[in-house]
């Protein structure tokens, strides 16, 4: 079975340009989530989808990020305007539901390698 | 303090050796417990989720302590290829949220 599918998965880029993040979680899982690894901060979650809805995006860092899920098999992040502090690993992982099989074990895919310049 | 807090190691483990750490979480209501393992450069991989009774996978034994409020993962008989970072992931929330630790670094060395 294929697993979470990230796209690209190395962006270089300059400051100020817009970058876009892609996912493609596993078939059947409902729930899908972005998160952001550096050094410094660790595993860290930006935002959240139930369904295709967001459902916490509190971890998101300022109005530069947006994430859409436009349907159950795509999401994507964007960073716009982006800067050099945004450079780091962006993962998408995915999950069952709630109360289904092996519900809250999120799978993670490979990650998208952001480096801003 | 951090919702999930880890020892950073490193662990340094010889191959053959019994290696266990724990991870702390500040959340009481939090039921759902996971350890992944990240290596270099890669995504964090599940490598088991954690049951209030304990649990075994081969030579990986994982515990909750509700009271104290912590997860422990035990490896026996270390391998050169468990040299790698160990996460724990903890629930946050009814939806499956997860909040995770920084890891725990082990090395395994020959």
């Amino acid at each position: 079975d294929a697993g979470v599918i990230q796209s690209p998965r190395h962006e270089v880029t300059e400051m100020g340009q817009e970058v876009t993040l892609r996912c493609k979680p596993i078939s059947g899982h409902d729930y899908l989530f972005w998160y952001r690894q550096t050094m410094m901060r660790g595993l860290e979650l930006l935002i959240y989808f139930n369904n295709n809805v967001p459902i916490d995006d509190s971890g998101m860092p300022e109005d530069r990020f947006s994430a859409k899920m436009p349907n159950a098999s795509f999401s994507t992040l964007k960073i716009q305007p982006s800067e050099p502090r945004d450079s780091a690993v962006y993962f998408c992982a995915s999950s069952l539901p709630p109360g289904q099989g092996d519900s809250y074990e999120q799978y993670f895919g490979p990650g998208t390698r952001l480096t801003v310049t | 303090r951090k919702e999930v807090e880890q020892d950073p190691g490193p662990f340094n483990v010889p191959e053959g050796a019994t290696v266990a750490f724990n991870c702390t979480y500040s959340n009481s209501a939090s039921q759902s417990f996971f350890w992944y393992r990240q290596d270099c450069r890669k995504e964090p991989k599940l490598l088991m989720s954690v049951y209030s009774s304990g649990n075994e996978d081969g030579r990986f034994t994982a515990q909750l302590n509700r009271a104290s409020q912590y997860i422990s993962l035990l490896i026996r008989d270390s391998k050169l290829s468990d040299s790698a970072t160990y996460l724990c992931g903890v629930s946050t929330d009814s939806w499956g949220k997860l909040q995770f630790g920084a890891g725990t670094q082990v090395v395994v060395t020959p």
